[in-house]
């Protein structure tokens, strides 16, 4: 069964809307997940590594401000990007990794299709 | 940033056929792992292989990794239908900050039955 569970994987909303996405992992206390961004038919970017306890590490030109990420417990994480435009359109994929451990995989959400109107 | 290099981008071969991809990517590391999203779905976990390892096997899958080339390929034998998919390579950085990954750009594999 699944090991990360993301939620919702759809969301239409209008212009200047907030939306928070859910990411659970159901299988082990993920200290550390991962949100990613996806365009059609291209690879996956990484946005930010988030931090269970601790602030997100945001990658370079990642804007803090617009993708809010807050990791209040060992099995959620939520992204919630801000008064929405529709260049924030996308697919945002989180995944989550067994601490503690090198050389490990990590463990995809099935991910959340957004569209900004 | 991106490091990962796939080629080719685009496969297409008959059913039981064999399928090839390749990976390259720029800096040292610590494993090399490789995944596959079906279209709209997240990426479902392949195989991992350690910077130590040379080759891994799992059922119809063979990869390959050459540290000194800083590339790796995906073999898939007796492909079928269903392996219709996107299939990426990931690396974890040998500095590893967090344990993040820096992926490929990706081979859209299609398999006509």
């Amino acid at each position: 069964g699944a090991v990360v569970s993301q939620h919702p994987s759809w969301v239409i909303c209008k212009s200047g809307t907030s939306v928070k996405i859910e990411c659970r992992s159901l299988d082990f206390q993920a200290t550390t997940m991962f949100w990613y961004r996806q365009f059609p038919k291209q690879s996956l970017m990484l946005m930010a590594t988030s931090n269970e306890g601790s602030k997100a590490t945001y990658e370079q030109g990642v804007e803090k401000d617009k993708f809010l990420i807050n990791h209040a417990s060992l099995t959620l994480s939520t992204l919630t990007v801000t008064s929405a435009h529709p260049e924030d359109s996308s697919f945002y994929i989180c995944s989550a990794r067994r601490p503690n451990f090198g050389n490990q995989p990590q463990h995809f959400g099935d991910g959340t299709r957004l569209s900004i109107l | 940033s991106q490091q990962g290099e796939e080629d080719p981008q685009a496969l297409s071969i008959q059913e039981g056929e064999n399928a090839t991809m390749n990976c390259s990517y720029k800096t040292s590391i610590n494993n090399l792992q490789w995944y596959r999203q079906n279209s709209g779905r997240g990426l479902v976990h392949l195989i991992l292989i350690r910077s130590n390892e040379r080759e891994k096997h799992s059922g119809r899958l063979r990869v390959t990794l050459d540290t000194s080339k800083k590339s790796s390929s995906l073999l898939i034998t007796a492909s079928r239908a269903a392996d219709t998919a996107s299939y990426f390579c990931a690396t974890e950085p040998y500095y590893n900050q967090g344990g993040k990954l820096i992926f490929g750009q990706g081979t859209e594999l299609s398999v006509k039955p």
